[in-house]
């Protein structure tokens, strides 16, 4: 089955620990994407990675980070430095680059207590 | 100017009406754009591209009109399984910046 899988579901956090949020596609896709969002809203880009080892800032970087070591992760930290870190949380992948059709993973739903 | 605007509704409606969403974009040179739906609390799925010619899946039409720079999503015989946010989405083929999501517009198709 190809897909887009994310983990976990849903998550807990005391405020001031840093989380990391799983991404993993075996769609063999170059370009994965992080996105937020929060109730009522749209999707706000967090960072995106065209190609393994190589990632941008996307408009709402501050207080996360990323890594891309290999072509089917894409996993995203949520710092303590994040002021407002509770949000629904989509991981995207898509083929080509950046300007392909993007598919999501299921999301991770952030508390932050 | 926003990038891709689009009325965030709701937008209810009975079983069986034909209903229409529009979305306008602000990059000229935009091109490619889709139509998205997201169900509550779940991920956004691709429902169709949008070709320059107008393309239709079933009961789904989406056109596009560059020199207004809007596309438009048409839905026809409205199912109660409709309900959902529809999102607008462009490629503003602007060096390698990402697709481009617009706010989305929601849907109740009521009984």
């Amino acid at each position: 089955d190809g897909g887009i899988t994310q983990s976990p579901k849903y998550l807990f956090r005391k405020e001031g620990q840093n989380v990391t949020l799983s991404c993993e596609q075996n769609l063999n896709h170059d370009a994965m994407y992080w996105y937020r969002q929060d109730p009522g809203q749209g999707l706000r880009l967090i960072y995106y990675s065209q190609i393994v080892n190589d990632f941008q800032k996307g408009d709402i970087a501050e207080g996360y980070s990323v890594s891309r070591e290999k072509k089917e992760s894409f996993p995203l930290t949520v710092t303590s430095a994040q002021k407002n870190p509770t949000a629904f949380y989509l991981c995207a992948s898509s083929r080509a680059g950046s300007k392909d059709t993007q598919y999501f993973g299921p999301g991770t739903r952030l508390t932050v207590l | 100017r926003k990038e891709v605007e689009q009325d965030p509704g709701p937008f209810n409606v009975p079983e069986g009406a034909t209903v229409a969403f529009n979305c306008t974009y602000s990059n000229s040179a935009s091109q490619s754009f889709f139509w998205y739906r997201q169900d509550c609390r779940k991920e956004p799925k691709l429902l169709m591209s949008v070709y320059s010619s107008g393309n239709e899946d079933g009961r789904f039409t989406a056109q596009l009109n560059r020199a207004s720079q809007y596309i438009s999503l048409l839905i026809r015989d409205s199912k109660l399984s409709d309900s959902a946010t529809y999102l607008c989405v462009v490629n503003p083929y602007s060096g390698n910046t990402p697709l481009v999501f617009g706010k989305g517009t929601r849907l109740s198709v009521i009984a």
